[in-house]
């Protein structure tokens, strides 16, 4: 079945520094790809997403590159902030049968100090 | 106005007994998930209604029962707790069965405890 792998975390940065969180996918079929965060006591909340191979989803300063080649959709940000800290979640959504089935990996939790 | 909404957002209750979770959108989408949410944050699906109907039902005990009385309510009914059943249980829905609108919008989460 489809899986999805994210690195473990928690990663922990410092204010304005450079943050990638890894995510790999497999698939059975051609997956749409998402990253939600999750901020504390809160439920998921959609970061961005990208439908097609070579798309660059974009939104709040995190971009992601949907990459068939390698079946990666690693997430990047400049400059994070102290207000990032969240847990981030990769995910697809692909056809099985007639329905699409959402599949999320297990989390990074991300840790960014003053 | 709130999207997607869940009561309680916590419930605390001893093993043996039943309770329920109510989960309704006012997003207009006719797709309904149910996830849990285990303390390591691993979100797993459970289940998943389009328009009433039953699509996704991943191994989940029987004890775990979804009800979707129209298109915006899925409620959750669990009988004979057990310790193991303590998570994070969200709901979610979203727009039909395209993959482009497949992102779906989460409720708030409802805590469970079973002692």
């Amino acid at each position: 079945g489809d899986s999805v792998t994210q690195m473990e975390g928690p990663v922990t940065l410092s204010e304005e520094a450079f943050l990638t969180i890894n995510c790999t996918y497999t698939a059975t079929g051609y997956p749409s790809l998402f990253w939600y965060v999750q901020y504390p006591g809160e439920g998921l909340q959609l970061l961005l997403k990208a439908t097609k191979a070579d798309d660059k989803g974009s939104n709040k300063g995190f971009e992601a590159t949907y990459r068939k080649e390698t079946t990666s959709f690693h997430l990047e940000k400049g400059s994070v902030q102290v207000s990032d800290s969240a847990v981030y979640f990769c995910a697809l959504s692909d056809r099985s049968g007639g329905s699409y089935i959402p599949t999320f990996g297990r989390g990074t939790s991300l840790i960014v100090h003053p | 106005d709130t999207a997607v909404s869940q009561t309680p957002k916590y419930l605390v209750t001893q093993m043996g007994n039943d309770k329920s979770i109510k989960c309704e959108q006012n997003l207009g989408h006719d797709t309904m998930y149910w996830y849990k949410q285990d303390s390591k944050k691993f979100l797993k699906i459970m289940f998943s209604y389009n328009n009433k109907e039953l699509i996704i039902n991943e191994t989940v005990p029987n004890r775990f029962s979804p009800k979707s009385p129209d298109k915006a309510h899925l409620n959750l009914h669990i009988n004979s707790l057990e310790l193991g059943d303590s998570a994070v249980y969200f709901c979610a829905s979203s727009h039909g069965f395209d993959g482009v609108r497949t992102m779906q919008y989460f409720g708030p989460g409802t805590r469970l405890t079973v002692t």
